[in-house]
């Protein structure tokens, strides 16, 4: 079965520090993977996707994810946070054989961000 | 475009009780999802439907939890009866395509739920 490890619960950065948020997915075939924010009180949204083609994709708000197949990652990474990216962000894995495809997502870390 | 839909935005029962929460995905999104968020924990996911067709409930304690969507749009999920340690959030999220590998998931606010 697949699983998706975001091994930091809980971050806390000050402003325009570089942010780097783990995840690690177990699965042996074809992925596609995401990064899910969740701002205080508003619903789960799509930040990046990748599906296929260049490793690195952005996101909106200025995040990028890299997706390394031989470490099984897809950490998500900004260069300078701001006080508005405070939430939550879930990493998630669509993985699958055959028809079917199902996702997974991870326990989620909870980004601080100091003014 | 209209979002996600779901109500109640809270509900609060007593052990034992039953309780149904209620989902309007987005329009013509064919594949719905009910995921349970735990405290803590990330999205589980319950059950997914494409139209009015169950493709996977393995994770859909079936004992107490059903669901349904008749018409291929809204969907219902009811508990019955709830235990103290279905407290949770419930969600709801649609995609655009019986191959929803290829979309991303829109969500809806979810619903809490608290079992006394």
């Amino acid at each position: 079965a697949q699983s998706v490890s975001q091994h930091n619960h809980h971050v806390i950065l000050s402003e325009a520090a570089s942010l780097e948020l783990g995840c690690n997915y177990s699965y042996g075939g074809t992925v596609n993977l995401f990064w899910y924010v969740q701002y205080p009180g508003q619903h789960l949204q799509l930040l990046l996707k990748y599906f296929s083609g260049d490793p690195l994709v952005k996101g909106i708000k200025g995040f990028e994810a890299e997706f390394i197949k031989s470490k099984f990652s897809f950490n998500l990474r900004k260069p300078s946070v701001q006080w508005s990216d405070t939430a939550e962000y879930f990493c998630a894995v669509n993985a699958g054989s055959g028809g079917y495809q199902k996702v997974t997502f991870g326990t989620g870390t909870k980004l601080q961000v100091i003014p | 475009e209209a979002g996600v839909a779901q109500s109640p935005r809270y509900k609060i029962i007593e052990k034992r009780q039953s309780v149904a929460f209620w989902c309007n995905p987005i329009s013509g999104h064919a594949t719905l999802y009910w995921y349970q968020q735990i405290l803590g924990q990330g999205p589980k996911l319950l059950i997914q439907f494409q139209n009015n067709g169950v493709v996977d409930d393995s994770q859909l304690p079936k004992d107490r939890f059903s669901a349904e969507r008749l018409k291929g749009v809204d969907s219902t999920l009811k508990i019955q009866p709830a235990k103290l340690e279905d407290s949770a959030v419930y969600l709801c999220a649609s995609t655009p395509s019986g191959t929803g590998h290829l979309y991303e998931q829109y969500f809806g606010p979810g619903t809490r739920l608290t079992v006394t």
